[in-house]
């Protein structure tokens, strides 16, 4: 079952715009994790934002976390080509192992 | 410190063998989970080991099986291959699951011909 439905499934923009993706989740969470996946790759992860946090920032991204919401959104600002990827968030839920769970996740295609 | 290494990068069997897929973790990371993707379902977590115990296990068969070493390395191992089974298997390791950063190794493409 995935924990998060992501919005918007996919995404094309242009070079040097920004881009949004938003992550929605079910249950509670202790934190929440945004990973990328270049096309059949493995995921590198982005950044974790605590559930006690509102916004965090890490070089070009933006995280931000609504816990009444229970949404999260990703903005990338200036986008570049090589950010063309998959983008997942992903959190434990009510899991205190290593059980993580995505979201289906959002294409993101930057044109040069 | 080097990455998640996995192997082998690429697998081609028939149905009805069987396939072993092999993960290093991150050095001083004794959580190992593994994840299974495709298309059609997306991300799916298969099982989760620590310190050597499975602690954790997602909705598949009795055939997806997995194990884990006193170095933390962790295998999977399954059974019968059937076509569906042709996916991206990914393997993740953290300091002690949640509510850790898990980091993702490249992953093992099988095709099931």
């Amino acid at each position: 079952s995935q924990q998060g439905e992501e919005d918007p499934q996919a995404l094309s923009i242009q070079e040097g715009e920004n881009a949004t993706m938003n992550c929605s989740y079910k249950t509670s969470i202790n934190n929440l994790q945004w990973y990328r996946q270049n096309s059949g790759r493995g995921l590198v992860h982005l950044i974790l934002i605590r559930s006690n946090e509102r916004e965090k920032h890490s070089g070009r991204l933006r995280v931000t976390l609504d816990t009444s919401k229970k949404s999260s959104s990703l903005l990338i600002t200036a986008s570049r080509a090589a950010d063309t990827a998959s983008y997942f968030c992903a959190s434990y839920g009510s899991s205190n192992t290593g059980k993580l769970i995505f979201g289906q996740g959002t294409t993101l295609q930057v044109k040069p | 410190k080097a990455g998640v290494t996995q192997t082998p990068r690429y697998l081609i069997k028939t149905r009805g063998q069987q396939v072993t897929l092999s993960c290093s973790p991150i050095s001083g990371h004794r959580s190992v989970s593994w994840y299974q993707q495709t298309p059609g379902q997306g991300l799916q977590f298969l099982f989760e080991y620590f310190s050597e115990t499975q602690r954790n296990k997602g909705n598949f068969p009795g055939r997806f099986s997995g194990r884990q070493f006193s170095n933390s390395r962790s295998e999977m191992n399954v059974s019968t291959l059937e076509l569906g089974d042709s996916a991206l298997y990914l393997c993740a390791s953290s300091l002690q699951g949640a509510p850790n950063e898990q980091f993702f190794g490249p992953g093992t493409r099988l095709t099931v011909l």
